[in-house]
């Protein structure tokens, strides 16, 4: 069965540059979730998107910013990076937002290097 | 408050025996569910089990389940006939209806199976 795809597995940066992080759903998944989880961390609530929209958000700084697109995938952008940005970070997919009793399903992370 | 507590950091435990996790809660929404992931050292995030507020029924996958005291807000995850394959960072999730569908994260257990 498909599962939720991120790209890019590993992605090293230097301070001060951007990155770009991207999440594929679960085919018919209208809901998409963004976690970041720092070493030893549990993971920490980012941003979400139903159908397109944004639903909530957490924790994101102003330098991060992220959309979904036409096709459900989503990406998350990141500016003038910090070597605390280094975390990894999880793209997360639900069918149905707003209905509690679904599960949802985790990407593999990418772990982004800032140095 | 936390919304989710998990007590036990770590956690080490002979081959083939039974284990459990503990897991607390803490929500006022009458409508939420609670999940399990592991997360072994590759960093991905799997999806385990899941159990709804107005489940009867504990839930059971496998090897996995969930033993669910509703008056005292735990969701313990019980592994059964563990195995070395079962090493990993076990965390507690819970995603309630009221709060925009994100879902909140413990701080996980690591669990070390012995040979």
């Amino acid at each position: 069965a498909a599962g939720v795809i991120q790209s890019p597995r590993h992605l090293i940066k230097e301070k001060r540059e951007t990155a770009t992080l991207k999440c594929y759903p679960i085919p018919r998944h209208d809901t998409v979730y963004w976690y970041q989880q720092g070493p030893g961390q549990d993971p920490q609530f980012l941003i979400s998107f139903y159908e397109k929209m944004q639903s909530d958000k957490g924790s994101i700084p102003d330098r991060f910013s992220a959309q979904q697109f036409s096709d459900y995938h989503s990406e998350l952008n990141m500016s003038s990076l910090e070597l605390g940005d280094s975390a990894l970070y999880f793209c997360a997919s639900s069918p149905r937002q707003g209905e509690v009793n679904t599960e949802a399903f985790f990407g593999q992370g990418t772990r982004l290097t800032v140095v | 408050a936390q919304k989710i507590t998990q007590t036990q950091p770590g956690m080490f435990v002979q081959e083939k025996e039974a284990v459990t996790l503990d897991c607390t809660y803490d929500t006022s929404d009458p409508s939420y569910g609670l999940f399990w992931y592991k997360q072994p050292s590759s960093g991905e995030m799997i999806f385990l089990i899941y159990q709804g507020s107005y489940d009867q029924q504990n839930a059971t996958e496998g090897r996995y389940s969930l033993n669910f005291q509703k008056a005292r807000k735990s969701a313990n995850l019980v592994i059964s006939a563990s195995q070395l394959g079962d090493s990993a960072l076990y965390v507690c999730a819970m995603r309630e209806a009221n709060r925009d569908d994100k879902i909140i994260f413990g701080k996980g257990t690591r669990l070390h199976i012995l040979p």
